[in-house]
């Protein structure tokens, strides 16, 4: 079965630094998405992604942050300089987008931030 | 705006036993709900989906789920747990179609007792 696939699993970064959490969305998939997941809360919308331009994006999304599909395949999430409060879970998800199918998650990349 | 209210953040049942997971949105329009689960350092997976289409929804593993509009709920049901579904579920919600954003809620951790 299809799945969308997140690396590194694990990144410990130092504060101030960039990162770039990459996704490998289900080949057919027409809609991008990142998710963060903050230890002990809920998971929160950050940023959803269709033909090449962001859809729409949280509070959280702020110019720190940035999305790209640089090929055919590979969905990216920037974080420009790094802040402590950046520590969470990062999950990708990608949707078909022909109908209600629901959104299918990646295993997620936890990120340290130090 | 919408939102999701998970009752219980963790709930204990005997293998073999109802498993009941409440769940009640908010929503300015007909809403797309959802129930995700998370087992322990895994992403999450996607259990079910009411598409307005049947109110009562069947999922993966037995569970199944049922939209009540006059009380505004989609709980989670099975009817005998097993040791395997320990994991964290998720309600979430989408106001448009399953190519919006979710609104999550704050999860719901399940115990199962041998």
């Amino acid at each position: 079965e299809p799945e969308v696939t997140q690396t590194p699993s694990h990144q410990v970064t130092q504060m101030g630094q960039e990162v770039i959490l990459r996704c490998v969305p289900i080949s057919n998939h027409l809609y991008f998405y990142w998710y963060r997941q903050i230890l002990g809360q809920k998971v929160e919308f950050l940023v959803s992604f269709y033909n090449n331009e962001i859809s729409e994006k949280s509070e959280i999304f702020d110019d720190q942050f940035s999305v790209e599909r640089p090929d055919g395949s590979n969905f990216t999430l920037k974080i420009r300089s790094t802040k402590l409060e950046d520590s969470a879970m990062y999950f990708c998800a990608s949707s078909e987008g022909t109908s209600v199918v629901g959104q299918y998650f990646g295993p997620g990349t936890r990120l340290t931030v130090t | 705006a919408q939102s999701v209210t998970q009752l219980g953040s963790h709930v204990s049942v005997s293998e073999g036993a109802l498993v009941l997971l409440r769940c009640n949105y908010s929503s300015s329009v007909p809403p797309y709900l959802f129930w995700y689960v998370q087992y322990p350092n895994q992403g999450l997976q996607l259990l079910l989906k009411y598409t307005s289409a049947a109110t009562l929804v069947k999922g993966i593993n037995g569970f199944e789920a049922e939209f009540k509009k006059s009380e505004t709920s989609f709980h989670l049901t099975k009817p005998s747990a097993h040791m395997s579904d320990a994991a964290e579920y998720f309600c979430a919600v989408s106001e448009i179609g399953g190519n919006e954003k979710l609104t999550f809620g704050t999860g719901t951790r399940l115990t199962i007792i041998p």
